[in-house]
């Protein structure tokens, strides 16, 4: 499988649950991103894994926690969420020099749906 | 510090009509300039990028962009666009020799009428 996958595609959460978010690409980039993007917002960078660094957006709350254990994987772990919170969430991946071009290359998303 | 600006947040076409989708940048030094385009329920595709050479670049989907170093410009545009256009389309810039990290200007939707 090539490309950046992203699973679940859908998800629904009560306030009270945990979940996680997986992503896997298999381009060989050492950059990872975690995104969100609300109707009517900017695309808002959350967290990004690279080799050099970990960078957190820091206006993003801590109910939302990423993990990355190595170059191919990232999750977010969700813990009582706020309905605010739903949204699209995109990961994508990228070669992390900064002598590269930067292109990222998107997943799907997950549909993150807080009741 | 870099930043990109879209100038419209929607743009409604009919089909088979030209259009152009603006995006200005703010940086004091050279830049990359990439255009994504993000289709209903999708994530974000490269449509095309400028990296260094040829002002005029060629995307996929019969879209082109013109980079324009002296109005700090890379519009987008399509001599005649589809239905299947229809999209949410985003400008990013990044400085070359910076962070790896681009910038996303907040999207244009584009809305081909038939």
């Amino acid at each position: 499988e090539t490309g950046v996958t992203q699973t679940p595609r859908h998800l629904v959460m009560g306030m009270t649950n945990k979940k996680s978010l997986k992503c896997e690409q298999h381009l060989g980039h050492n950059a990872m991103y975690w995104y969100k993007q609300s109707a009517k917002k900017p695309l808002e960078l959350m967290f990004v894994y690279s080799l050099e660094e970990r960078v957190e957006n820091n206006s993003v709350p801590s109910r939302f926690s990423p993990e990355c254990p190595n170059s191919s994987h990232l999750f977010l772990h969700l813990h009582t969420l706020q309905p605010e919170d739903s949204a699209l969430y995109l990961c994508a991946s990228s070669r992390g020099s900064g002598a590269q071009s930067g292109e990222q290359f998107f997943g799907p998303g997950t549909r993150l749906t807080v009741l | 510090a870099q930043s990109v600006t879209q100038l419209d947040s929607q743009v409604p076409v009919f089909e088979e009509a030209p259009v152009e989708l603006r995006c200005n940048y703010s940086s004091s030094v050279s830049v990359y300039l990439f255009w994504y385009v993000q289709y209903p329920n999708q994530g974000l595709q490269l449509l095309l990028k400028y990296l260094s050479g040829s002002t005029l670049v060629k995307g996929i989907n019969g879209f082109e962009a013109e980079f324009n170093k002296s109005q700090t410009s890379f519009h987008l545009r399509k001599p005649s666009v589809h239905i299947s256009d229809t999209a949410e389309y985003f400008c990013a810039v990044r400085e070359t020799g910076g962070s790896y990290i681009p910038t996303f200007g907040r999207g244009t939707s584009l809305i081909v009428h038939p």
